[in-house]
């Protein structure tokens, strides 16, 4: 079955530091992968997607994220993170060749001025 | 264009009581899902529709949750009996036809009493 592990459960950074978010996966077919951002009280909002190609995915906000097929990782980054970015990010990988998602537990980005 | 809406955004039950929560997808929007995200943790799959065909209900916890999309359109998730473990925010996503980009409602948050 396919899954993901998100690392960190909270990573607290300065105004217009760099991040990284980490998530690592299981799949044993094809792998497609997601970075969903939920912001206080509202639903999860598409961030980006890998589902071929280009191992480095562009999305919104200015968040990228790399596909490592032999480290079975797909990281996020932000190379300066603003205050706005404050929200919980989820990594998600759909389950058993089915567009169904598997979530991760999430990761909590607290951006401090 | 008008997103993914869900009503009641919330909903206190008192313990034994049936709910009713619905979803109103992107028009459309061929797949709905039902997703349960509770306190801290990632969303877990509840259920699956294509049009008003349910094709996997593998996520819903007991015999006491329903979903139904009669029309292909709207869909309503009913709990009956409602228990306190079933206290979370309930989200529903909409996608277009084998796309794995699914547009999340705000979500119902429930809690049972």
């Amino acid at each position: 079955a396919q899954s993901v592990t998100q690392l960190d459960s909270q990573v607290p950074v300065f105004e217009e530091a760099p991040v990284e978010l980490r998530c690592n996966y299981s799949s044993s077919v094809s792998v497609y992968l997601f970075w969903y951002v939920q912001y206080p009280n509202q639903g999860l909002q598409l961030l980006l997607k890998y589902l071929s190609g280009s191992t480095l995915v562009k999305g919104i906000n200015g968040f990228e994220a790399e596909f490592n097929k032999s480290q079975t990782s797909f990281h996020l980054r932000k190379p300066s993170v603003h205050i706005s970015d404050t929200a919980e990010y989820f990594c998600a990988i759909p389950q058993g060749g089915s567009e169904k998602l598997v979530f991760g537990k999430g990761t909590k980005l607290t951006v401090n001025p | 264009g008008a997103g993914v809406s869900q009503s009641p955004r919330y909903k206190v039950a008192k313990r034994g009581q049936d709910v009713a929560l619905r979803c109103d997808p992107i028009s459309g929007h061929v797949s709905l899902f039902w997703y349960q995200q509770a306190l801290g943790q990632g969303p877990e799959f509840l259920t699956y529709f294509q049009n008003e065909a349910q094709l996997d209900k593998s996520g819903l916890p007991s015999d006491r949750f329903f979903a139904e999309r009669p029309e292909g359109s709207v869909s309503t998730l009913k709990i009956q009996r409602t228990q306190q473990e079933d206290s979370a925010v309930y989200l529903c996503a909409s996608s277009l036809y084998n796309s794995y980009e699914q547009y999340f409602g705000p979500g119902t948050r429930l809690t049972v009493t």
